[in-house]
């Protein structure tokens, strides 16, 4: 697609309910992130895709967040059993390849009630 | 613990003058360098990247990098209104992972 794409944009749900967050990166990009932005503060790294090589999980913050990448294109990040803190803005991004800057997508602003 | 600094702001400038934002960086293996403008309640953009020591122009943008210093710079001429925004500086150490700073909140006044 043209750019990257996101959905749900926003999402509410009641904690200790499971969410799933689906990126769609720009076709063609090889590499794929997900970030976390919470109100008011910086981006910070969750995840890591190149292609078929295995995922740089390191900035998962608990066991229960987790993320695939299907077919090397679409990602799905999965949230289980949400808690209040887990509320921000989830922004999926894609380079062409690790050297390349990246283009952010509109993200999902998830609010855990 | 690699970090970025930025100064959160605001940064207000009139319309018209020369904006300088600035962003200082932990790691000396850090290779390359972005700015990001973020509008409220939208998504980063990448508005510059920058690999070497100087400058890089990209019409109104100028990006500044002094790697002895860990220094990283952006300077936005003939500023506008529209340019009113906060501006993430990204470092990457030569992998793949972008480091963020929290940004700086500029605001230009007409």
């Amino acid at each position: 697609g043209a750019g990257v794409s996101q959905s749900p944009s926003n999402k509410v749900t009641e904690k200790g309910k499971d969410v799933e967050l689906r990126c769609d990166p720009i076709s063609g990009h090889t590499a794929l992130y997900w970030y976390r932005q919470s109100l008011g503060q910086g981006l910070e790294f969750l995840i890591y895709f190149q292609g078929n090589s295995a995922p740089d999980k390191s900035g998962l913050p608990s066991d229960r967040f987790s993320a695939e990448r299907t077919g090397g294109s679409v990602s799905t990040l999965t949230i289980q059993r949400t808690q209040q803190e887990d509320s921000a803005v989830y922004l999926c991004a894609s380079s062409r390849d690790s050297k390349d800057g990246y283009t952010f997508g509109s993200g999902t602003r998830l609010t855990v009630v | 613990q690699k970090e970025v600094e930025q100064n959160s702001g605001p940064l207000s400038v009139p319309e018209g003058a020369i904006a300088s934002l600035n962003c200082t960086y932990s790691d000396r293996g850090s290779q390359s360098f972005f700015w990001y403008r973020q509008y409220s309640g939208k998504s980063p953009e990448l508005i510059m990247f920058i690999y070497s020591n100087g400058d890089k122009e990209d019409g109104r943008f100028t990006a500044q990098l002094n790697k002895a210093s860990q220094y990283v710079s952006l300077l936005i001429r003939d500023s506008q209104p529209s340019d009113s925004a906060t501006y993430l500086c990204a470092v990457k150490d030569g992998s793949y992972k972008l480091i963020f700073g929290s940004g700086t909140r500029l605001l230009v006044r007409p």
